[in-house]
């Protein structure tokens, strides 16, 4: 299986901060990789697919990148409403993987 | 509008057996773009991927729960059912199903069920 590791785990900024989250994976999953934003109480959604493309509806402030193994999720300008749990998701082979979660708090 | 929504029991026995169903619509289950799987969240703790189906009824499962799940659907009732045996109450979670979607490239879960909460407790 492919494992996911996410750093850090929990982070706390302020609203206007960057934000940079960092996924690795435990092999080669080329682009294979999806970032999820998880509410307490509420459904995952999803904001960058193919490590790199925005999903529709999804503010521009969010960004991916990286290829490989390694992959970045960025929030350019924190708001408040992006205080939340983050995971990363490989698609690249079954049994598909999420990462342990990197929390966003407030500081 | 695409749709998902999970039902099954909110309380099971140690030992029992977990049936739960995935009632979707706004799209049908055998669209060759599309599938269902089933992911979970215990209280407090990470998202963890459980099984898929895809449109042409090949299935995959987490390699630590393979022994003790099941996945099929009924494309005519437009449903996706997740059995899961020998429960225990490190399986309390909630449970969701959602939609992969594969675009140009592999997939990503576009749409998500509410989730329903299932408690393990004798």
């Amino acid at each position: 299986d492919i494992q996911m590791t996410q750093s850090p785990s929990s982070l706390s900024a302020s609203v206007g901060d960057r934000v940079t989250i960092t996924c690795r994976a435990s092999q080669t999953i080329s682009t294979s990789l999806n970032w999820y934003q998880k509410k307490p109480g509420k459904a995952p959604k999803v904001l960058i697919y193919d490590a790199f493309t925005l999903h529709s509806g999804v503010p521009s402030r969010f960004s991916g990148s990286g290829s490989g193994t390694d992959f970045t999720l960025t929030i350019s300008s924190l708001q408040l409403e992006d205080f939340a749990t983050y995971y990363c998701q490989q698609s690249y082979s079954t049994p598909w993987t999420f990462g342990q979660g990197t929390k966003v708090e407030i500081k | 509008q695409v749709t998902l929504k999970e039902s099954g029991p909110v309380l099971v026995k140690p030992t029992e057996t977990l049936t739960l169903t995935c009632t979707v619509s706004g799209f049908s289950l055998s669209n060759a773009r599309m599938g269902v799987s089933w992911i979970r969240q215990p209280p407090g703790k990470a998202l963890e991927w459980l099984a898929h189906i895809f449109s042409n009824d090949e299935k995959s499962y987490s390699t630590s729960l393979k022994s003790r799940l099941t996945i099929s659907k009924d494309t005519s009732k437009s449903q996706v059912v997740l059995t899961m045996t020998n429960m225990d109450p490190v399986d309390t979670a909630t449970y969701y199903c959602a939609r992969s979607y594969y675009g140009d490239s592999l997939p990503y879960f576009d749409y998500w069920g509410q989730g329903t909460l299932v408690t393990v407790s004798s």
